[in-house]
């Protein structure tokens, strides 16, 4: 089955500073990949997604996410980072089962923003 | 609908009760997802429907967390004897199709006591 690795618990970053968060998948084919962000007491929402073609993403919020197939992964980056980017973010993959498919999430890193 | 909605936002119950959170999809989205979201332990996936069927139920914690979906639109999640482990909060999102991107709703916060 596939999984979805998120090495980072925390991050924290300065503000202005850029921001690159990691998210390594394993899975053989080219797999559908997705960044999520979930304010505190809020549910979660997309920030961008991959299924195919250029390798490198716009998302809103200006974030970005580049696919590398060679190194298994799916970072995140954004070049300027606001306080309000201070959330929780998950990066997912769509699992494929026999017959169906579904989407697995990686544990989530948090984002603390300092003055 | 406009997005995902799910009731009751909270819900504090005795430990030993059942409790029914509801989700209510997105117009015309025919995948459901249940997720359960601990302190510090990331989404954990429970079950997920494809229409009013679930091919996949491997992700409920025990025989005690039930699902249906019923019209291809409402679901509900039972949770029957509750204990405090079962405090989290529960997410559910829909999509129009699998392999499409999911829409969250803000979730059920449940807590025994």
């Amino acid at each position: 089955a596939q999984s979805v690795t998120q090495p980072d618990i925390h991050i924290t970053v300065s503000e202005g500073a850029s921001l690159e968060l990691r998210c390594n998948y394993s899975y053989g084919a080219t797999p559908y990949l997705f960044w999520y962000v979930q304010s505190p007491g809020q549910g979660l929402q997309l920030l961008l997604k991959y299924f195919s073609g250029d390798t490198l993403v716009q998302g809103i919020k200006g974030f970005e996410a580049e696919f590398k197939r060679s190194q298994s992964s799916f970072n995140l980056r954004k070049p300027s980072v606001h306080w309000s980017d201070a959330a929780e973010y998950f990066c997912a993959v769509v699992s494929f089962r026999e017959g169906y498919s579904t989407l697995t999430f990686g544990k989530g890193t948090m984002l603390l923003v300092s003055p | 609908g406009a997005g995902v909605s799910q009731s009751p936002s909270n819900k504090v119950t005795e430990k030993g009760k059942d409790v029914e959170l509801r989700c209510d999809p997105i117009s015309g989205h025919t995948a459901l997802y249940w997720y359960r979201q601990s302190l510090g332990q990331g989404l954990e996936f429970l079950i997920y429907f494809q229409g009013n069927s679930a091919p996949d139920k491997s992700g409920l914690p025990s025989d005690r967390f039930s699902a249906e979906r019923t019209g291809g639109s409402v679901s509900t999640l039972t949770i029957q004897r509750t204990q405090q482990e079962d405090s989290a909060v529960y997410l559910c999102a829909s999509g129009l199709v699998v392999n499409t991107e999911a829409f969250f709703g803000q979730g059920t916060r449940l807590t025994v006591v």
